[in-house]
């Protein structure tokens, strides 16, 4: 059974620091892998998502890579702002036709101005 | 596009009572997702549907949970009856098409408190 765990589980950095999220998976047949972001009372947004072909994606100051035979994804936040705070989610499918998402527990993050 | 649109927002109940959940996907999506979150089990998936028709239903917790999809414009979430335990924010997600490239997109979520 795929089980997905983000560390760390909170995390508070100074405005203008880069940061790192870690997100590993124990089942590397994954079809893809989606970070998302989630702020308090609201639904998720799609940051990025990166196939199982694919080593990583970028969009703007937000970089995610994938190691699928370790079971290991990052989000790398660059140059981060009050705003980023956010609990951030990251999310493998199940490797079968459906994409099916199993979720990690979340980084809460605090970027403190 | 409005997104996925979830209605109500909020809804406290007695345990006991009836709740449905509504969802409207992004138009042209074909597949839909049910989604919970807890604090103590975080997201999990419920039940999802593909061309209106529902395919894995296996995260249903009880009897007392039902969806249905009556057209692609429109799903509904039932619980019947409603315990306390059923507290929680529930989401619809839906997507456009099957593949590795294809990303879900969620709702604002409903917060069911069951008192």
């Amino acid at each position: 059974k795929q089980e997905v765990t983000q560390i760390p589980a909170a995390l508070s950095v100074p405005e203008g620091e880069n940061l790192v999220l870690n997100c590993s998976f124990t089942d590397s047949a994954i079809y893809n892998l989606q970070w998302f972001r989630q702020d308090p009372g609201k639904g998720l947004t799609s940051l990025l998502l990166i196939q199982s072909s694919q080593r990583e994606q970028t969009s703007g100051r937000l970089n995610a890579s994938l190691d699928k035979s370790s079971g290991r994804s990052t989000l790398y936040i660059a140059a981060s702002q009050p705003g980023d705070s956010a609990t951030y989610l990251c999310a493998v499918s199940d490797g079968g036709a459906t994409n099916k998402l199993i979720f990690g527990t979340g980084t809460l993050l605090a970027v403190q101005p | 596009d409005a997104g996925v649109i979830q209605s109500p927002r909020h809804e406290v109940t007695e345990m006991g009572q009836e709740v449905t959940l509504r969802c409207k996907p992004i138009s042209g999506h074909d597949y839909l997702f049910w989604y919970r979150q807890t604090m103590m089990r975080g997201l999990e998936l419920l039940i999802y549907f593909n061309n209106n028709v529902p395919i894995d239903d296996s995260g249903m917790p009880e009897d007392r949970f039902s969806a249905k999809m009556p057209n692609a414009s429109f799903s509904t979430l039932k619980i019947q009856p409603s315990e306390p335990r059923d507290s929680a924010v529930y989401f619809c997600a839906s997507r456009n098409g099957q593949g590795a490239s294809y990303e879900q997109y969620f709702g604002p979520g409903t917060r069911l408190t069951v008192t």
